[in-house]
């Protein structure tokens, strides 16, 4: 999981309530992903940001928002708009000197359920 | 739409055997592939990757895998599979943007 860490580990949210899941990286990376992942269904990209002060909308951003104010952090905020957010949720940096062809280094997850 | 498929939703195999976690993806052009696994309630760790040159890429932990351009399939294989190779194994492809677009995983159960 080296050099990315997220926080906390679990979390439960009520409905209605908005939640920030923490992504910091001391890999120097630029790029930074955040992912959901359910069971059954491999990992589904909802934002991520090649730079810093710029972010993109994956394929399920609704009911999400991220920032990128600094290179080393991404947190993401699940807003109450979000309808069914519990999930494990994973982040990821990529440098991205050299290419598209470096891999992605994944955070240790969060998983979030809603009570 | 582009796809990635691992028909199999779990793999067994005995210790000792050979193993092989099947991919294949529908990316138009040249992408990048990729093998990740993942340990329960934990991140995705980085296996291998093939970008271009020789179909066999040898990764971590005796993991290999071959790509067949003709058949778009990227498969993972180990010669002689450990009970602690059981894990969720993903396959991963990128078009050449930086995002990847993932498999739905392939649960490997190695037994004694």
């Amino acid at each position: 999981d080296g050099g990315i860490t997220q926080s906390p580990k679990y979390l439960f949210r009520k409905e209605g309530q908005n939640v920030t899941l923490s992504c910091e990286q001391n890999l120097n990376h630029d790029a930074m992903y955040w992912y959901r992942q359910d069971p059954g269904q491999g990992l589904r990209l909802i934002y991520y940001s090649q730079i810093v002060n710029d972010f993109q909308k994956g394929d399920i951003a609704e009911g999400y928002s991220v920032s990128r104010e600094k290179k080393e952090s991404f947190p993401l905020t699940v807003t109450s708009a979000q309808k069914n957010p519990t999930a494990f949720y994973l982040c990821a940096s990529r440098t991205v000197t050299g290419g598209a062809n470096n891999e992605q280094f994944f955070g240790p997850g969060t998983r979030l359920t809603v009570l | 739409a582009q796809s990635v498929a691992q028909p199999e939703d779990q793999v067994n195999v005995a210790e000792g055997n050979p193993l092989t976690v099947k991919c294949t993806y529908s990316v138009s052009g040249n992408p990048y592939l990729f093998w990740y696994v993942q340990y329960p309630n934990r991140g995705l760790q980085f296996l291998l990757k093939y970008i271009t040159g020789d179909n066999l890429v040898k990764g971590s932990y005796g993991f290999e895998a071959e790509f067949n351009k003709s058949q778009t399939s990227f498969h993972l294989k180990k010669p002689s599979a450990l009970v602690s190779d059981s894990a969720l194994y993903f396959c991963a492809v990128s078009p050449r943007t930086g995002k990847l677009i993932f498999g739905q995983g392939t649960t490997l159960q190695v037994k004694p």
